[in-house]
């Protein structure tokens, strides 16, 4: 079974500076898709990023890069010039391709507050 | 921009009752999902859908829980018999095919307390 842990349950960032969110997880999958959704508070979850398993390349969105390493199971997210707006619960998710069904596995987590 | 939408956003409901939580996915799109997401805990899939039938489920998806779409635009959670655990937040998605490259689509949500 996929586990998803996100590590840091709160965390906080001046506006303006750069903010790194953890997340690992255990599969013993070979090609998977991982996400990052954002949950503002009262709203519904919006994808903020996502990386295939099998490209190389850290995928990025604006001011969301992150940080993918395969062998160490890892996938963090980095968010620059970091805005009010970025306050959120941001969501970790593993899913592994399967026909006629991409149920997603997701972290606990981390609460993110932007400090004016 | 299309949105998935959930009703009600809050339900109360006495232990041992029946409820039914509501969702209207985006228009277009075949794929459906219910997951939970117990206060202070992990969001955890419960069930998907396609086709008019339940794809896959997991293991907190017991004989308590159902799931139907009556018609064209609902998909709604049916809890026969609510028990005080089954407290959470519980968030439908949708998705518009069966390709691992589409978006999964989440609603807001509808906050679910069993006293």
């Amino acid at each position: 079974a996929q586990t998803v842990t996100q590590s840091q349950p709160e965390m906080s960032v001046q506006e303006a500076e750069t903010v790194t969110l953890s997340c690992t997880y255990d599969t013993s999958e070979n090609n998977y898709y991982l996400f990052w959704y954002k949950q503002p508070p009262s709203r519904q979850m919006i994808l903020v990023i996502r990386q295939e398993a099998y490209k190389q390349q850290n995928a990025t969105e604006n001011r969301f890069s992150v940080n993918f390493q395969k062998a160490a199971k890892s996938f963090s997210l980095k968010i620059s010039d970091s805005q009010l707006g970025d306050t959120a619960m941001y969501f970790c998710a593993f899913m592994k391709p399967q026909y006629n069904n991409n149920d997603m596995r997701f972290g606990a987590g981390t609460r993110l507050t932007v400090k004016p | 921009e299309p949105e998935v939408t959930q009703t009600p956003s809050h339900q109360v409901t006495q232990m041992g009752q029946e409820v039914i939580l509501r969702c209207v996915p985006i228009s277009n799109h075949l794929y459906f999902y219910w997951y939970r997401q117990i206060l202070g805990q992990k969001v955890e899939f419960l069930v998907s859908f396609y086709n008019n039938e339940i794809s896959e489920k997991s293991e907190i998806f017991d004989d308590q829980f159902s799931v139907e779409r009556p018609d064209g635009s609902n998909f709604t959670l049916k809890i026969r018999s609510t028990k005080l655990e089954d407290s959470a937040m519980y968030f439908c998605a949708s998705k518009a095919s069966a390709a691992s490259t589409d978006t999964q689509y989440f609603g807001p949500g509808t906050r679910l307390t069993v006293l």
